[in-house]
């Protein structure tokens, strides 16, 4: 079936540091990915998406790239802040058997100042 | 901008309780979900509904129910609550179509099952 991996949290980072918590996922057919962004006593929300391969998402600074050959889809973003501090879930909804989204199980960043 | 909005942020029931939570969209959204987060778990889906009236088990329906009597109202019941359903309820609402759309999502009730 279908599944997302991202890695284990806690990442805990320096302000300005580069950031980057991969992603890779097992899919039937060609699903869109997700990546998603939750604030402490917040749902989630929507922070890019990329619908097939070789597209790049971005948003806020933050990007991830749709590898098909990989089946990646790692977040990265060059200068982290303190705001950012978050738990971010990579997901996938596939278009085949109904559209279910998958979602990893989230890895929370810690930007200290 | 799309709001999705829970019926309450804190909730604390005793075992065996009937339990609703509730769950209102404004954007005329034909597809609605609940879900729980638990720590390392990520969300698993509990049901899910394309449209009014209309309901699909998800990953983890046990011990659940859902009512969609109104396209912008979509209701989670625990039909007898139980220590092991204590945990943080996400509702999600989206537009038609086969995946590329996103889920605009609730602030979350946090229910404790004492």
């Amino acid at each position: 079936g279908n599944s997302v991996t991202q890695m284990e949290g806690p990442v805990t980072l320096s302000e300005e540091a580069f950031l980057t918590i991969n992603c890779t996922y097992t899919a039937t057919g060609y699903p869109s990915l997700f990546w998603y962004v939750q604030y402490p006593g917040e749902g989630l929300q929507l922070l890019l998406k990329a619908t097939k391969a070789d597209d790049k998402g971005s948003n806020k600074g933050f990007e991830a790239t749709y590898r098909k050959e990989t089946t990646s889809f790692h977040l990265e973003k060059g200068s982290v802040q303190v705001s950012d501090s978050a738990v971010y879930f990579c997901a996938l909804t596939a278009n085949t058997g109904g559209f279910k989204t998958i979602f990893g199980a989230g890895t929370r960043l810690f930007v200290k100042a | 901008d799309v709001k999705v909005t829970q019926s309450s942020r804190y909730l604390v029931k005793r075992t065996g309780e009937k339990v609703f939570l509730e769950c209102v969209q404004d954007m005329d959204h034909e597809n609605m979900f609940w879900y729980r987060q638990d720590p390392g778990l990520g969300l698993r889906l509990i049901y899910f509904s394309y449209d009014v009236k209309m309901k699909e088990k998800g990953d983890i329906p046990e011990g659940y129910s859902v009512s969609r009597e109104k396209k912008e109202r979509f209701s989670l019941i625990l039909e007898s609550a139980s220590t092991n359903q204590t945990s943080m309820y996400l509702c999600a609402s989206s537009p038609p179509g086969q995946g590329s759309y996103e889920q605009y999502f609730g602030p979350g009730t946090r229910l404790t099952v004492t």
